[in-house]
Formats: C-alpha cells, structure tokens, sequence
C-alpha cells in the first residue's frame, strides 16, 4: 500500500485564511521534508523536520511520530502561496525518499 | 555558489534515440547522489542512488541507466527513450550520514 499520503489534494482558499497540510506515513519514519514545488518542477525547500515543530516566517511544520504524521500550517495565506506541496519520507534504514502525490493549493485575492 | 548543476535544462528527444543527463556536485565530499523522476502530472519517484563511485543502486526500473565516473558526478542515461520517459528528471544529494535531500533545478524530457 501507499506509504505516503497526502491531503487534501486540492485545497481554495481566500487570501488570509490559514491552510493546514497532512502528510500521514505508515511506515517507520526516519526523516520528513517538506517542499514547494515551482510549476516548472524544481523544488523549493521549505523544512527537514524528522520530529516537533519548526517555524519559518508564515510556516510552521509540525511531525508527530508516534501518530504517523506530519503537517504543515500556512498562516495568513497569500496569493503568492499558490502552488503544489509535496512531503517526502525516508523510512529507517533506506535509501529510498518517498514522495506524497501533493497538494495543490489555490489562494484566492 | 551553485552546489549542484544539472544539465541541460531542457530536452526534445525522438523515441529510439540515446539520452544522458548529467549532474554535477561541488563543495561537497563524497556525497550521496541520487536520481529522481516525475511523469507529467504524476508522483516523483527515485529511480537510482549512489553513496560512492562507482556504485549505483536501482530502485525503480524504467529502462534506464545511471552512472556514478567521480566523486561529483552522477549520470543517468539510455541508449533508446521510450515516449514513457518524458517528464522532469531531478538529481539530489546529500552528505554522508545525514537524510535530508538537496536538489537540484532539473531536466524537463520531452520525447516524440
């Protein structure tokens, strides 16, 4: 079955309005990343957050492992925020980086 | 400084012909390097990894081929593209004992 997944899928939202991104693992995590993807395809860096909570100006990412979790918080949305956002897991003892199928965020002026 | 190049930017590639994708590391030594893949659309998936030269493991097989001739260096290639192979191909890295990924900007493949 799917190690990663992602939701929701898609999500509207209106300027200001906060988003919040899951990523549920069902397998045991190693490290979690989180990434903007540009509409070209290159990949922005937004956190590394194997555990707890990281902030980064509007962001905040959260991974709970003993809950097979991680999210990530989008405060006062902006239009500029609009784009696809991908987490990405390696299990314990692999090499192997596991990509969600995204999100895709729309923000409405 | 950019620490990793991936080249070229772009491809427009018949089917049956040969293809190679370069990536190149800099400032870092003996990275772990690795390929990745995404159909237009679809999920990215790594397709290879490489923690030393010379060494390459195959995680997902989609007819290709990947190379590690130095330290810096990761290549991925086949003689013959498939119109399946399309899509936008990444080179990533990262440091020897460590698990969070570094990428590169990418290779958008068309095939026709």
């Amino acid at each position: 079955g799917q190690q990663v997944q992602q939701s929701p899928a898609s999500l509207v939202l209106q300027e200001g309005e906060n988003a919040e991104l899951q990523c549920n693992f069902s397998t045991s995590l190693n490290s979690m990343q989180w990434f903007y993807q540009r509409p070209g395809g290159s990949l922005v860096s937004l956190f590394y957050n194997p555990s707890g909570t990281k902030h980064s100006g509007r962001l905040t990412s959260t991974t709970v492992i003993k809950e097979r979790r991680s999210s990530l918080h989008i405060s006062s949305s902006q239009t500029t925020d609009s784009g696809t956002y991908l987490c990405a897991l390696r299990s314990s003892g692999s090499w192997q980086l596991i990509f969600g199928s995204g999100t895709q965020l729309t923000v409405m002026p | 400084a950019q620490t990793i190049h991936q080249w070229p930017v772009a491809e427009i590639k018949a089917v049956g012909s040969p293809l190679s994708l370069g990536c190149t590391i800099k400032g870092k030594s003996s990275p772990n390097l690795y390929w990745y893949w995404q159909a237009t659309g679809g999920t990215l998936q790594q397709l290879f990894y490489s923690i030393t030269v010379g060494q390459v493991e195959s995680v997902v097989q989609l007819n290709l081929s990947a190379s590690r001739p130095k330290d810096d260096q990761f290549i991925l290639s086949t003689e013959k593209l498939l119109l399946s192979h399309s899509g936008f191909y990444l080179c990533a890295w990262s440091l020897r004992g460590d698990t969070e990924v570094f990428f590169g900007k990418g290779t958008r493949l068309t095939v026709v």
